[in-house]
């Protein structure tokens, strides 16, 4: 069945990186562009970006731009989130999410069940 | 950046109660808009994608409509598992953006 398992929680300082995994399996990797969104505690869904099937491109939310980087391994069916500079206010949960982007549509069918990355002192 | 808001933010409703919940756009994003719900603790699930279209498994008793600005999510008979929050989501330019979330829980 379509799966996508993400890496374990992360407990990281400010200041530090994170790096989480989400590895597919089920369906065609190359075919779907995959997403990243993350949910502080208590509060809503925020959208950080997406990458394309093939991995040349990657969109990220402004206030993302410059700490995030989105790849893709498609020899292991994977695909990256580095985020750097960490601050408490990162503090979330991560999903990675599939998109099958049928016709001109983004969607994302698939969700990971998320990766909880903690930043203190 | 779009910016979607939902109403109401929260709800009681009971079984078999018809739901209503209401998403708008601050601009015209024709039916780019995306439905999903979350339980507590797990990750959210796609329900409706390009507004008003039903994704795979998903009960019949979900149905979305709207265009441009304005977009609604109905269940016509509440079940017990519908208690969750709802959260649109806009997918005609990035970011794209979620709404805050409508929590429908049991009168």
């Amino acid at each position: 069945q379509v799966q996508l398992v993400q890496s374990g929680a992360e407990v990281k300082t400010p200041g530090a990186s994170v790096n989480i995994s989400c590895k597919a399996s089920g369906y065609i990797f190359n075919n779907y562009y995959m997403h990243w969104a993350r949910q502080a505690p208590g509060q809503g869904l925020e959208w950080v970006g997406m990458i394309s099937p093939s991995g040349a491109s990657a969109i990220y939310a402004q206030k993302f731009q410059g700490r995030v980087t989105m790849t893709r391994d498609t020899s292991t069916s994977r695909v990256y989130m580095e985020l750097s500079s960490l601050r408490s206010e990162d503090t979330a949960v991560y999903y990675c999410a599939r998109d099958p982007h049928y016709i001109y549509f983004h969607y994302m069918d698939v969700w990971g069940s998320g990766t909880t990355v903690t930043v203190s002192s | 950046d779009i910016q979607m808001t939902q109403s109401p933010s929260s709800l009681s409703a009971s079984v078999g109660d018809r739901v209503t919940i209401t998403c708008r756009a601050s601009q015209n994003i024709n039916n780019y808009l995306n439905w999903c719900q979350q339980k507590p603790g797990k990750a959210p699930r796609l329900l409706i994608f390009a507004a008003s279209s039903l994704h795979n498994g998903v009960p019949s008793r979900f149905s979305g409509s709207g265009s441009g600005t304005e977009f609604t999510l109905t269940i016509s008979s509440l079940q017990p598992e519908d208690f969750a929050t709802y959260y649109c989501q806009q997918s005609y330019n990035p970011p794209f953006t979620f709404g805050p979330g409508t929590k429908v829980d049991i009168k």
